[in-house]
């Protein structure tokens, strides 16, 4: 079965601590990986995406994900962490026939200062 | 702008009252999609249409209807809402081809059916 799998629905740091979400995928995901966020009562917006040009993929607000094939996964980091990046964070990708996007579950990024 | 829209962005209804939300994008995309989203359950996706006069069901498409009449419009429909509809609705769209599934998203809908 397809899926997209984010280890920890809530995950909390300090300010200008290290963030690391995880994200795996199932194999039968084709190669087209996406991280969104949704800042609190907003939509989706694109963090950054992998479309197999390059593993270590570089988004927006300071943030990457590198996709590693060997262990199926997708993780997203940012080196330092800002308040302002609390949100809810989404790995997705699309099923193997193309016509929608599987979400995970998401995971909800608290930020303390 | 290169946008798609939702309307209306909240909407609190009785059961059983037909409603509509409406989506427009101005991207000239060929496929649109509905999704719906609840707590703890990411983002599922009621129905798609590829192109015009062209719709699918996604995974959870039980009590909405969609038409596709227009290539820019992807009107959603519930014609006797009940209270397990209560959510947050996205419309979203995307090229048809190129290899890329990037989707762009509206700015939600969120309905409440009491």
């Amino acid at each position: 079965a397809q899926s997209v799998t984010q280890l920890g629905s809530h995950v909390s740091v300090s300010e200008g601590a290290l963030v690391l979400l995880r994200c795996n995928y199932s194999s039968s995901v084709p190669p087209y990986l996406f991280w969104y966020v949704q800042y609190p009562n907003q939509g989706l917006q694109l963090l950054l995406k992998y479309t197999s040009a390059a593993t270590l993929v570089k988004g927006i607000n300071g943030f990457e994900a590198e996709f590693k094939k060997s262990e199926t996964s997708f993780h997203l980091t940012k080196p330092s962490a800002h308040m302002r990046d609390a949100a809810e964070y989404f790995c997705v990708g699309p099923n193997q026939a193309g016509t929608a996007l599987i979400f995970g579950k998401g995971t909800t990024l608290s930020v303390s200062s | 702008e290169a946008q798609v829209t939702q309307n209306p962005r909240y909407l609190i209804t009785v059961t059983g009252k037909k409603l509509t939300v409406t989506c427009s994008q101005n991207m000239n995309h060929e496929y649109m999609s509905w999704y719906r989203q609840d707590p703890g359950l990411g983002l599922r996706q009621i129905y798609y249409s590829m192109n015009v006069e062209v719709t699918d069901k996604g995974d959870v498409p039980e009590g909405y209807k969609v038409s596709r009449k227009e290539k820019r419009n992807f009107p959603l429909i519930l014609e006797s809402p009940s209270p397990n509809q209560t959510s947050l609705y996205f419309c979203a769209s995307r090229t048809a081809g190129g290899g890329s599934y990037e989707q762009y998203f509206g700015p939600g809908t969120r309905l409440t059916v009491t």
